[in-house]
């Protein structure tokens, strides 16, 4: 299988404002998840969402997911200096596991 | 103190070497996933498992190989026979085995491997 696609491939932005990344996978789902790396760390579960399910919050978090156009996006609001980090989107269906090539967000304080 | 711990963080191998990264976990999960990650670049996966004695490869498992003997290891050998071994490699688990690619995972810290 093919990695998914994540847009941008870097962001950045001051602290307070909101930053929106993007993913687009290939093959049907039963669901996306989004995880984020500090650098050289292992990677952290951010938020699941489902096939069937449109948008998700958690926190400052909201998800989306457009199943039509194999798409999703995380939206971070009121950013902080310490969400400074790579967001990856890991679309999951039945026997296979795709990571986005990421992106790379960077938090001005 | 519950998680999934890797070792060792750092290893040096010479070319032509065999090498042995290791994975723990305490988590009673069934399913355990052994990913590269090569800079800058998201991840990809090389093996997994879902119970065990029994492992299934995954996108890049050329050059690698797994084994899992007990639950809560699996140890992943990367052999003279990977082109390009230098990478940082990663290892989770996660709860359920039923359907692979739909569970939440736990990822360890890494373990960054340099081939001199």
């Amino acid at each position: 299988s093919q990695q998914g696609e994540e847009d941008p491939q870097a962001l950045s932005i001051q602290e307070g404002e909101n930053a929106t990344m993007n993913c687009s996978y290939k093959t049907s789902i039963n669901n996306l998840q989004w995880y984020r790396q500090n650098s050289g760390r292992g990677l952290v579960h951010l938020i699941l969402i489902r096939s069937n399910e449109r948008e998700k919050h958690s926190g400052r978090l909201r998800v989306t997911l457009d199943t039509s156009k194999k798409s999703s996006s995380l939206l971070i609001t009121a950013s902080r200096a310490a969400d400074t980090a790579s967001y990856f989107c890991l679309s999951g269906s039945a026997r296979q596991l795709t990571f986005g090539s990421g992106t790379q967000l960077t938090v001005l304080p | 103190d519950g998680g999934i711990t890797q070792s060792p963080k750092y290893l040096f191998r010479k070319e032509g070497q065999n090498v042995t990264l290791s994975c723990e976990q305490n988590l009673n999960h069934d399913a355990m996933y052994w990913y590269r990650q090569d800079p800058g670049q998201g991840l990809r996966l090389i093996y997994y498992s879902q119970i065990v004695n029994d492992f299934q490869k995954g996108d890049i498992a050329e050059g690698y190989s797994v084994s899992r003997e007990k639950k809560e290891s699996f140890p992943l050998t990367v052999t003279s026979a990977q082109k390009n071994p230098t990478a940082f490699y990663l290892c989770a688990s996660s709860e359920l085995a039923g359907v692979i690619g739909t569970d939440t995972q736990y990822f360890g810290p890494g373990t960054r491997l340099t081939v001199l």
